[in-house]
């Protein structure tokens, strides 16, 4: 099946640090990832979609100069959370858009766990 | 506002029950509806997808379904294992968007 990675699958920064988490397809191509942030024993709340080639659509209340998206290729997505803040930490998981001749579905990767201290 | 309303919020049963979780969304409209399991501190597993002309799906123990018209979809889990413990979600495909309700942790006790 269609798989998706992403990395670091957790790290601990200071507060105001800047950081980078990747998404990757590995196996297939996509046009439309998206980024999700789950807080504890809370459901997934969709943060943005990022489209290949295009700025990112921000869902409302996010906030699009905190969060930064590139889709710089049909694998690659990159979530950069500036100037980080201790709310600012949560899980944090990609889903890369596959669609097939009969199928359009989500893969999702493993997630990404962000402590700010 | 499209909304996923997922009930119980918490579930446990002793092994080797039959049992239901209930997904309920607003939108008719929907393109497919998808079950996915999340262990804690993990990413989602997807157990099951149903298209909007499908009624139901059925993999192993495991059976989705899908009433449209009364914005409900239902998983079965057949034979409940300990190795079942997890928190279940549903999600509505609308609009390229999947909704997620906000699950069902669900233990099964040996």
């Amino acid at each position: 099946g269609a798989v998706v990675s992403q990395h670091p699958s957790r790290v601990i920064c200071k507060s105001g640090t800047s950081v980078k988490i990747e998404c990757r397809s590995l196996d297939f191509q996509a046009t439309t990832m998206f980024w999700y942030r789950q807080f504890p024993k809370q459901s997934l709340m969709l943060m943005a979609t990022s489209n290949e080639g295009s700025k990112a659509t921000y869902e409302q209340g996010v906030e699009k100069d905190k969060f930064l998206i590139n889709h710089a290729s049909l694998t690659l997505s990159t979530l950069t959370v500036t100037s980080a803040h201790p709310e600012d930490s949560s899980f944090y998981i990609c889903s890369a858009h596959l669609i097939g001749p009969r199928i359009k579905t989500q893969y999702f990767g493993p997630g990404t766990r962000l402590l700010v201290l | 506002k499209q909304e996923v309303t997922q009930i119980p919020a918490a579930l446990s049963v002793p092994e080797g029950e039959n049992l239901v979780l209930n997904c309920s969304f607003t939108d008719s409209a929907i393109y497919n509806l998808q079950w996915f399991r999340q262990d804690p501190g993990k990413g989602l597993t997807s157990l099951l997808l149903i298209q909007s002309s499908q009624r139901e799906q059925t993999s192993g123990r495991l059976n989705a379904s899908l009433d449209k018209s009364s914005g409900r979809s239902t998983l079965y889990i057949a034979a409940s294992q300990p190795g079942d413990s997890a928190t279940y979600l549903c999600a509505m495909d609308s609009s390229y968007k999947l909704i997620f309700g906000s699950g069902t942790r669900l233990l099964v006790r040996p």
